[in-house]
């Protein structure tokens, strides 16, 4: 079975810094998708960014881009110039291609920007 | 505003009785999607229809059941509720059948007491 695990529960960062967030994962398949979604505390659920396995370039949307290695099943989320706005709950996902939308989550990582 | 719009907000109900979770995906996505967020499970997925067809099945528990409408809006029936029900459900929809771009709702809190 897939699991997804987020080794950070709780990060803080200051305004304008950068921060890292980890996430590996577990799977024997080869043809997949891994998300980064944020819950602010209105606990809307947000897509930040998404990855394809069979795409080997890491994606990037705006400030936020990941760190993604297939081999070590690792997936990272890096957030440049930290705004108070992005203090929120950031889970890992990921979804075999074909399980039709059975996201797995991970149990999320709660970060705090700090003025 | 993802479009998703998930109807009540918020609902508190006692052991033993029986809710009905609204879900209207967002206009022209065929999809949707039924998540469940608790302390202890954290975010499961619970089931997926296309097009009134259901697709995929997780950890659903028999006591729950959903469908998807004509018009693509969707229902989740929670029956003989126990303080376990207690969670955030979350509803999600996407153009296609993958998901591989689902959008989600603002959720319903369930409170069973």
């Amino acid at each position: 079975a897939q699991t997804v695990t987020q080794s950070q529960p709780e990060m803080s960062v200051q305004e304008a810094e950068t921060v890292t967030l980890s996430c590996t994962y577990d799977t024997s398949e080869s043809n997949y998708y891994l998300f980064w979604y944020k819950q602010p505390p209105s606990r809307q659920m947000i897509l930040v960014i998404r990855q394809e396995a069979y795409k080997q370039q890491n994606a990037t949307e705006n400030r936020f881009s990941v760190n993604f290695q297939k081999a070590a099943k690792s997936f990272s989320l890096k957030i440049s110039d930290s705004q108070l706005g992005d203090t929120a709950m950031y889970f890992c996902a990921f979804m075999n291609r074909g399980s039709q939308g059975n996201l797995i989550f991970g149990k999320g990582t709660k970060l705090s920007v700090k003025p | 505003d993802s479009g998703v719009t998930q109807t009540p907000k918020h609902l508190i109900t006692a052991t033993g009785q029986r809710v009905t979770l609204r879900c209207s995906p967002r206009s022209g996505d065929l999809s949707v999607y039924w998540y469940q967020q608790s302390l202890d499970q954290g975010l499961q997925f619970l089931i997926q229809y296309y097009n009134g067809e259901e697709r995929a099945k997780g950890n659903i528990l028999e006591r729950f059941s959903a469908q998807q409408f004509p018009d693509l809006h969707s229902e989740l029936n929670l029956s003989s509720l126990e303080l376990g029900d207690s969670a955030l459900y979350f509803c999600a929809s996407s153009v296609g059948v993958e998901g591989s771009e689902a959008f989600f709702g603002q959720g319903t809190r369930l409170t069973v007491v």
